[in-house]
């Protein structure tokens, strides 16, 4: 069984500029999480999308946005980088009826702004 | 304060030993905890989860949850440098609720 998929796996980009990433969760799960993972700040969480709609926000500002497809796939959009946003972009899955609601996360997207 | 402490470390130990990773957490609804491992340039993966107080024991890693000192304990026996990774702690309220993470600790095993 696939686990979860992200794209790209590496970016670089400037500041100002914007980005999107992409996650497919494991095939049956229709919760997506997103965190970011800034050196020395441990994992953060984003964004959770579950069927489509966005359920929880973390304490990230409104240029941090993303969106879940039908096919439970999700984009994370980041616009007006900055320096700070250079991390380890994460997503995870989970079947949303999940009683603790485990969590597999995919390898990440680590993202450069220069 | 953050909600979750974890020791980033490192943590340097060698091959054979006991290691014992540990968080502390401030939020008493907290009733599901975690722990991940996480090799360098990878995702993190479950190792182990605990509902509640109590103990639970995998293979060679032991799990312990003491809701009533806010204290949870990874304890990893006959460490193999196959271990070297940052173990993360992670914690939630159930249901739907997001993962809270500690900040990690780098553990490496030597030969």
């Amino acid at each position: 069984e696939a686990g979860v998929t992200q794209s790209p796996t590496h970016l670089i980009k400037t500041r100002g500029q914007q980005v999107t990433l992409r996650c497919s969760p494991i095939s049956g799960h229709t919760s997506v999480y997103w965190y970011q993972q800034a050196l020395g700040l441990g994992l953060q969480f984003l964004l959770w999308y579950d069927e489509g709609e966005e359920r929880n926000r973390g304490n990230f500002p409104p240029r941090f946005s993303g969106r879940q497809f039908p096919n439970y796939s999700s984009e994370l959009n980041v616009n007006a980088l900055e320096l700070e946003d250079s991390a380890l972009y994460l997503c995870a899955s989970s079947l949303a009826r999940a009683s603790y609601n485990e969590q597999f996360f995919g390898p990440g997207t680590r993202l450069t702004v220069l | 304060q953050k909600e979750v402490e974890q020791d980033p470390g490192p943590l340097s130990v060698p091959e054979g030993a006991i290691v014992s990773l540990n968080c502390t957490y401030s939020n008493s609804a907290f009733q599901y905890f975690m722990w991940y491992r996480q090799y360098s340039r990878k995702g993190p993966e479950l190792l182990m989860y605990t509902y509640s107080s109590g103990n639970k024991e995998d293979g060679r890693f032991t799990a312990q949850v003491d809701k009533s000192s806010k204290y949870i304990s990874l304890f990893i026996r006959d460490s193999q440098p196959s271990d070297s990774a940052t173990y993360l702690c992670a914690m939630s309220k159930g249901g739907y609720n997001k993962l809270i993470f500690g900040a990690g600790t780098r553990l490496a095993v030597h030969p």
